[in-house]
């Protein structure tokens, strides 16, 4: 059973640049998840993806937008890169309906540094 | 909003028990997730506790308490490989979406 596959696994990128980031869930799951975790702080919420629409998003500009495919795979991409867009990208799968206790399996992550 | 708040970083000793406190203000509480994340990994699943109590998993337990915003995660017999950070999350009604905390970085000594 395959878990949540991001890739790249590790990526550097210049300031004003942009970039994609791709995402497979878990097996069974149709909801995707993605969350940016800097340095030494918990991962922030920036939008879901559900039957490939934005189904929520978080406290994100417009230059994070994403997109949903048939197959539930997923992509995160991030226009005009600044320094501070640099952490650790997540992916999160999990079944659709939204209920509570819904537990999130993340994959390993995609490292974006920006120079 | 939203504000979760944990230690930063603990330290214990290998056999050792500890306690990780993780407090809360929010509106609309639903339930609160506990995930380790070892360095350089995906966060993984702990556990959930949505009513009063202590819920025990094997050497972890969490606690909670809704009427004070508080909970903590319990760890016993610590291990070497429990080094890790230990998040804090809660969920709150109608969004369904985990807010973690900044997590809490537990280093094992032997």
């Amino acid at each position: 059973d395959a878990g949540v596959t991001q890739s790249p696994t590790h990526l550097i990128k210049t300031r004003g640049q942009q970039v994609t980031l791709r995402c497979s869930p878990k097996s069974g799951h149709d909801t995707v998840s993605w969350y940016q975790q800097a340095l030494g702080q918990g991962p922030q919420f920036i939008f879901q993806y559900y039957e490939e629409e934005e189904r929520q998003r978080g406290n994100f500009p417009d230059r994070f937008s994403g997109h949903q495919f048939p197959n539930y795979s997923s992509e995160l991409n991030v226009n005009a890169l600044l320094l501070g867009d640099s952490a650790l990208y997540l992916c999160a799968s999990s079944p659709g309906q939204l209920h509570s206790g819904n537990t999130i399996y993340f994959g390993e992550g995609s490292w974006l540094t920006v120079v | 909003g939203q504000n979760i708040d944990q230690p930063t970083e603990m330290t214990a000793t290998e056999g050792a028990i500890v306690q990780i406190n993780c407090t809360y203000q929010t509106s609309g509480f639903n339930g609160l997730f506990w995930y380790q994340q070892h360095a350089g990994e995906a966060p993984t699943f702990l556990s959930y506790n949505v009513l009063d109590g202590l819920e025990e998993k094997g050497r972890f337990s969490s606690f909670l308490s809704r009427s004070k915003g508080y909970s903590y995660l319990l760890l016993k017999e610590l291990q070497m490989k429990d080094s890790a950070s230990y998040l804090c999350a809660v969920e709150t009604g109608g969004s369904y979406i985990p807010t973690f905390g900044r997590g809490t970085s537990l280093i094992v000594h032997p």
